[in-house]
């Protein structure tokens, strides 16, 4: 079975400066990857998805996702992060078959002037 | 476009109390997921359907009920309310299993007393 790791629980970052969080996953093949965004009050709104092929995927909202598989990573980055961006940040990976995808437990991420 | 719509969006029950949460899709999605959702636990999965008239397990069945009568519905249902179910759920729905991205709704807040 898969999983799914979000090391930071919280993050902070200035407006303007960059951005990584962080996400790990397990599973035997390759994986089915996504990250997904809820902001306050809201569902989740996805952001990006990796299927295969190139291993850098742009998602909306500037936002890109480089796939690592000797790390096992799919870590979310931006260069240049704005107050909206404010929310919570979900990763989670999936398999072939019925089986649902796995959620990591979140990165908050807190933007300050 | 309404995607996932989540019926009611707020709820107060008394302990023991029974209700009905409604999930409607109209993307024509055969797989339809609820979650509970709370502060550092991230998404849980509650249960889960493969398509109509199937329902399946999650992480956490105990104390609810589903039902996918039509495929454009997912019930959730609560027989005897408990003040650990206060929580908010989040409905889901998707093409496929673990290979495609899920369709969140807005949730519902729903409280316990």
């Amino acid at each position: 079975a898969q999983s799914v790791t979000q090391p930071d629980i919280h993050i902070t970052v200035s407006e303007g400066a960059s951005l990584e969080l962080r996400c790990n996953y397990s599973y035997g093949a390759t994986p089915y990857l996504f990250w997904y965004v809820q902001s306050p009050g809201q569902g989740l709104q996805l952001l990006l998805k990796y299927f295969s092929g190139d291993t850098l995927v742009q998602g909306i909202k500037g936002f890109e996702a480089e796939f690592k598989r000797s790390q096992s990573s799919f870590n979310l980055r931006k260069p240049s992060v704005h107050w909206s961006d404010a929310a919570e940040y979900f990763c989670a990976v999936g398999a072939t078959g019925n089986t649902p995808l796995v959620f990591g437990k979140g990165t908050r991420l807190s933007v300050i002037a | 476009n309404a995607g996932v719509t989540q019926t009611p969006k707020f709820r107060v029950l008394k302990t023991g109390q029974s209700m009905t949460l409604l999930c409607a899709q109209d993307m024509n999605h055969e797989y339809m997921y609820w979650y509970r959702q709370d502060p550092g636990m991230g998404l849980r999965l509650i249960h889960y359907s493969v398509g109509e008239g199937t329902t399946a397990k999650g992480e956490v069945p105990d104390g609810y009920n589903v039902s996918r009568l039509k495929k454009q519905n997912f019930l959730l249902g609560l027989e005897s309310a408990a003040p650990s179910q206060t929580s908010v759920y989040f409905c889901a729905s998707s093409t496929q299993g673990g290979n495609q991205p899920q369709h969140f709704g807005d949730g519902t807040r729903l409280s316990i007393l």
